[in-house]
């Protein structure tokens, strides 16, 4: 079956950096994306990866291995307003998007 | 503002009712989605369609039905659900069906409540 891992939730401080990962195991692959969405409101996108490698955003960075079936996203000089849930979603061999469960990022000062 | 309208923003019915969810697009795009959130879990993809045609249907239950009367306009039509079936039903667009690196744009969601 398909599958993508992420952890449930994680704790961060203000002016901190983190890291959230994630693992996929898919029939095939076609980008992996980032989204991130807080309470009651819709997901919005950060960022995609097709190739290995780092993409830097601002202070939001994501980074692919496809041999290793993972990513992650790096949020730096974490900020009260990014206090959310982050969903990783892959896009499958038939283009279909596979989601994760999202991490939910609680952010303290 | 996201440019994906999803109306209404609550919704609580009985097992026995009739109720319709809407969406509306203003991005001009060609493909549009309804998905189900429930906490906790993964995003579940109900329904695709692509130039007004549905391309994806993963065994969703009758009780829901799909109507897409143009590229900008998606509706979920509901009966007879079950307290289950309470979540939050988004609606999201994306300029085309599904290939390539385009991202989806989603509405705020309905949330649903089925008692």
């Amino acid at each position: 079956g398909q599958n993508i891992d992420q952890p449930t939730e994680m704790t961060a401080t203000e002016g901190a950096i983190v890291q959230i990962n994630c693992t996929y195991q898919t029939s095939g692959f076609n980008g992996l994306f980032w989204y991130q969405q807080h309470a009651g409101e819709a997901p919005t996108f950060l960022s995609y990866n097709v190739l290995d490698g780092l993409e830097e955003k601002g202070r939001f960075s994501s980074f692919l291995s496809r041999s290793k079936g993972y990513s992650y996203l790096l949020l730096k000089e974490l900020q009260m307003k990014d206090s959310a849930s982050y969903l990783c979603a892959v896009k499958d061999s038939n283009y279909q998007l596979i989601w994760g469960a999202g991490t939910k990022l609680i952010i303290k000062p | 503002e996201t440019g994906v309208t999803q109306t209404p923003r609550h919704l609580v019915m009985g097992m026995t009712n009739k109720k319709s969810l809407k969406c509306e697009q203003h991005l001009g795009h060609n493909a549009m989605y309804w998905y189900k959130q429930s906490a906790k879990k993964p995003l579940e993809l109900m329904f695709v369609y692509s130039l007004e045609e549905r391309v994806e249907n993963n065994s969703v239950p009758s009780r829901f039905s799909p109507e897409c009367p143009n590229s900008s306009h998606l509706f979920l039509h509901l009966h007879t659900l079950q307290p289950e079936d309470s979540a939050l039903y988004l609606c999201a667009s994306s300029p085309s069906g599904g290939d390539g690196s385009y991202e989806q744009y989603f509405g705020p969601g309905t949330r649903l409540t089925v008692t």
